[in-house]
């Protein structure tokens, strides 16, 4: 039963342009969302988070928008830059900050 | 620079053997978290801690065990590798809600058993 999903394996978009990256939950009991941003061989990286009475949350280039009805967040990235090139995952946060469920990611490549 | 530090980043090692992934952070939180990683999937939580002498088992069935005897340390076991063990091995740590900063996450051991 995967709770956090994210449909679009991959998304490519040119430099200085909006990225957009999906992610769909099942799961009503999450308190917060998160996105991750990973590179190769290396952890996930907190980007940013939004709560789940809150419908945008915004920082510098990064804002999560939460369409609670639908259950449904995004991420936009603007304006999007090479070094954006990387797998971005989602993430549900339960009980007290203590489990986080991920999606399976996107790998987003900004191309010059 | 980082505050979690995971040894080794990579290994290979035969089937049958035992070992230890380790896992550090300096930043003196409580709760620390094992993710298994296969390549293009998401994260699964295998192991978490609420603190020392805390352990609890995550959403994904492992045969690995872990240790919390001092907070900063937080070491993972397979007593006997097999390839089905072959995966990326993720270790984090948060603070008490765990949303502000998100988790905080090493930078993984690349596990292969051969």
């Amino acid at each position: 039963d995967q709770q956090v999903k994210q449909n679009s394996p991959s998304l490519s978009v040119q430099e200085g342009r909006i990225s957009i990256l999906n992610c769909d939950y099942t799961n009503s009991m999450f308190d917060y969302f998160l996105w991750y941003k990973k590179y190769p061989a290396e952890g996930p990286t907190f980007l940013i988070s939004i709560s789940s009475i809150k419908d945008k949350n915004e920082d510098g280039r990064f804002t999560v928008f939460l369409n609670k009805s639908a259950k449904h967040l995004s991420l936009h990235i603007v304006p999007s830059q090479p070094g954006d090139s990387a797998v971005y995952f989602c993430a549900g946060l339960t009980g007290g900050g203590n489990k986080l469920t991920f999606g399976t990611g996107t790998q987003l490549k900004v191309e010059l | 620079e980082a505050d979690i530090y995971q040894t080794p980043r990579y290994l290979v090692i035969g089937t049958g053997k035992k070992i230890t992934l380790e896992c550090s952070q300096t930043m003196g939180h409580d709760k620390m978290y094992w993710y298994q990683q296969d390549p293009g999937m998401e994260l699964h939580l295998i192991h978490y801690s609420y603190g020392v002498n805390s352990t609890e088992k995550g959403d994904l069935s492992s045969e690995s065990t872990v240790s919390r005897i001092r907070t900063e340390h937080f070491p993972l076991t397979l007593e006997s590798a097999r390839p089905s063990h072959t995966s990326q091995y993720l270790c984090a740590s948060s603070e008490f809600s765990g949303h502000e900063d998100g988790y905080t996450f090493g930078s993984g051991t690349r596990l292969t058993v051969v």
